[in-house]
């Protein structure tokens, strides 16, 4: 079972916004890490550090962290956003990378 | 823009072990942490282990300590990342990807296309 849980999918219609969480008891104290992985494709990084965006991820992706909950939010929803979305940070309790389960965006 | 090129499929028996590599092109790994993760059929992402090229001494997950060995050779800007005594449940898809920054609380911005490893009698 994974340590950071996530929503398993999420729907939304072309235009909408998506929210997709990321939850584990403190995790607002951690710097998170969000991917977008399209079928038979390697991952790609669209958030980092909570909140900051690689060059080239358009604005539209977005993200915050705090509490108990980590967020990422696609705003203007597209079609080729329909992927797989990770969650990931370091745990330094246990020395390790963790990963969000994925929650499955599909768009209406 | 450094990529990560990795090795090709490989189909191994139970009980075998594998090898897969991942090489760095145009560039380096510099001192920027490389991890490896798997992704078994329809499942997410888990991470294995990695390597911090200052640090040298590889850091394993819990779940596959004990089998699996990473490992890098700075000459050829390679890693490696060896599991053994494999079963079916290790048939997955094997990522290397390379952190922001020299430690594994960075994120990946690089990743390697995927090395997919079956194991079946």
């Amino acid at each position: 079972s994974y340590v950071l849980t996530q929503p398993p999918s999420v729907s939304v219609a072309p235009g909408q916004t998506a929210t997709i969480t990321c939850k584990e008891t403190n995790i607002g104290s951690k710097s998170v890490h969000w991917y977008q992985q399209k079928p038979g494709q390697a991952p790609v990084l669209v958030v980092y550090d909570d909140s900051d965006r690689p060059s080239g991820i358009p604005e539209r992706f977005s993200g915050s962290n705090s509490g108990n909950t980590a967020t990422l939010t696609i705003s203007r929803v597209e079609a080729g956003d329909e992927a797989d979305y990770y969650c990931q940070l370091w745990d330094s309790s246990i020395d390790h990378v963790v990963f969000g389960g994925g929650t499955k965006l599909t768009v209406l | 823009q450094v990529q990560l090129v990795q090795s090709g499929a490989e189909v191994r028996k139970p009980g075998s072990s594998v090898k897969v590599s991942c090489k760095a092109s145009g560039g380096t790994f510099g001192n920027y942490a490389i991890s490896w993760v798997r992704q078994a059929p329809g499942q997410g992402l888990a991470w294995m282990g990695g390597i911090i090229p200052m640090f040298g001494t590889p850091n394993y997950a819990q779940k596959f300590q004990g089998r699996v060995t990473i490992t890098r050779d700075e000459p050829t800007s390679t890693t490696y990342m060896d599991l053994s005594s494999l079963r079916s449940e290790d048939t997955a898809m094997y990522y290397c990807a390379l952190s922001s920054g020299a430690s594994f609380g960075s994120g990946s911005r690089t990743w390697g296309q995927g090395t997919l490893v079956t194991v079946s009698s």
